[in-house]
């Protein structure tokens, strides 16, 4: 049964602190998003890949956040430096690039800045 | 822009059928997905539509679709508490499986 993993699932920080947030996609999806969700924002898009290459990183904020994936396996979520604005769950989600398939999301990493 | 909306709230009684609704704002959606969430987990795929369709059926879930006022719902027959989560419909944006997700509604199913 093939899942998105993410690690850390929890994560307590304090501010100002880097944080690397890891997630393995499913093998052979070659789209990679990451998501925010807050009580406030609900779900909000943070970064969309595919084939490693970002293509939509505009929900990021460009001075703390970044985003990469090394290799197929691996995609990362930094933030550089935490703030406690930041607190919330990290989502990562895979998919095949096909209308018709959809994202597979990974259990999130929770985040708490203090 | 792109904005899926749903009504944040709905609580009904275990038993009783739960109506969950969605507009959304881009006519060229091919797709338009239901999502569940679970509380500390992540949104899992419930059902999905083709937009040249009018409703699907899958158990105890129906799904209807009004293209023309662009409104999308999720019909959960008889109820159970296990379907307390918090719902999205998602439309996909821009080709590919890039989504867009609604708001989210919490369904909480009483005793």
């Amino acid at each position: 049964d093939a899942r998105v993993t993410q690690t850390p699932r929890h994560k307590v920080t304090e501010m100002g602190q880097e944080v690397t947030m890891r997630c393995q996609p499913i093998l052979g999806h070659n789209t990679v998003f990451w998501y925010r969700q807050t009580m406030m924002q609900g779900l909000e898009l943070l970064a969309y890949f595919r084939n490693r290459a970002p293509l939509d990183d505009s929900g990021m904020p460009k001075d703390r956040f970044s985003a990469e994936m090394p290799d197929a396996t691996l995609a990362t979520l930094k933030i550089q430096p935490s703030e406690p604005r930041d607190s919330a769950v990290y989502f990562c989600a895979s998919g095949p690039d096909r209308v018709i398939d959809t994202q597979y999301f990974g259990p999130g990493t929770r985040l708490t800045v203090l | 822009g792109e904005d899926v909306e749903q009504s944040l709230f709905l609580s009904v009684r275990e038993g009783d059928s739960s109506v969950i609704n969605c507009t959304y704002t881009d006519s060229s959606s091919t797709y338009l997905y239901w999502y569940k969430q679970e509380p500390g987990a992540g949104l899992q795929l419930l059902t999905y539509i083709f937009s040249n369709m009018d409703m699907k059926q899958d158990q105890r879930l129906t799904v209807l679709l009004n293209k023309k006022d662009k409104h999308l719902s999720l019909r959960i027959a008889d109820t159970q508490t296990g379907d307390s989560a918090i719902y999205f419909c998602a439309e996909t944006a821009g080709g590919g499986n890039k989504l867009t997700f609604g708001t989210g509604t919490q369904l909480k199913v009483e005793l």
